[in-house]
């Protein structure tokens, strides 16, 4: 079974601080994409960051960046610099290209005290 | 010019009712998607659609009809709604080797009262 787990249901991180929320996958297939998306309380499923799973290079955007451990199949986000608008829930998702779908993680709640 | 949009946005219907939601997606993307989020914000895949084709059947009731009359809409159904099939249903939206990212439309809350 292809699995995405996210093991901390709940995190809080704060203001201006660091916070890492944790992902793993299970795919027996060497072509796939790992992705985190943002959703705040307005539902909207923001993409935040993504990642191919040919790459080594660990994935970048501004504030969030990857730690993807292709070996251990772990693909945890980190949030530098933790702002207010980052407080919402966060998915983790595995892409398998073979399949034609994403598999999404049950969710971590990020909460930002000021 | 939203990337893909979903109507209506809040809908709350009888029980035994039936009800429709309407997707489109203007990024010119082949493959169409509807999921399911529940009370508890488990984010589930429903369908998927390529080039109007059905894809991908989750075990979803019966009651439940997609149709993609063309590649750009994907149109949800609903038959005899129950109250378990109260929550958010989001169109979205990939294109297959263009870095396969899943755009979402932003979501149709449906409660059956």
């Amino acid at each position: 079974a292809q699995t995405v787990t996210q093991s901390q249901p709940e995190m809080s991180v704060q203001e201006a601080e660091t916070v890492t929320l944790s992902c793993t996958y299970d795919t027996s297939e060497s072509d796939y994409y790992l992705f985190w998306y943002k959703q705040p309380p307005s539902r909207q499923m923001i993409l935040v960051i993504r990642q191919e799973a040919y790459k080594q290079q660990n994935a970048t955007e501004n504030r969030f960046s990857v730690n993807f451990q292709k070996a251990a199949k772990s693909f945890s986000l980190k949030i530098s610099d933790s702002q207010l608008g980052d407080a919402a829930m966060y998915f983790c998702a595995l892409y398998r290209p073979n399949a034609g779908k994403s598999t999404f993680g049950d969710g971590t709640t990020l909460t930002v005290k000021p | 010019d939203t990337a893909v949009s979903q109507t209506p946005k809040y809908l709350v219907t009888q029980m035994g009712n039936d009800k429709s939601i309407k997707c489109e997606q203007n990024l010119g993307h082949d493959t169409m998607y509807w999921y399911k989020q529940d009370s508890k914000k488990f984010l589930k895949i429903m369908f998927s659609y390529n080039n109007k084709e059905l894809i991908i059947n989750e075990t979803v009731p019966n009651r439940f009809s997609p149709k993609s009359p063309d590649k750009a809409h994907l149109n949800l159904h609903i038959n005899s709604l129950e109250l378990g099939d109260s929550a958010v249903y989001f169109c979205a939206s990939s294109q297959k080797g263009s870095g396969n990212t899943i755009y979402f439309g932003e979501g149709s809350w449906l409660t059956v009262v």
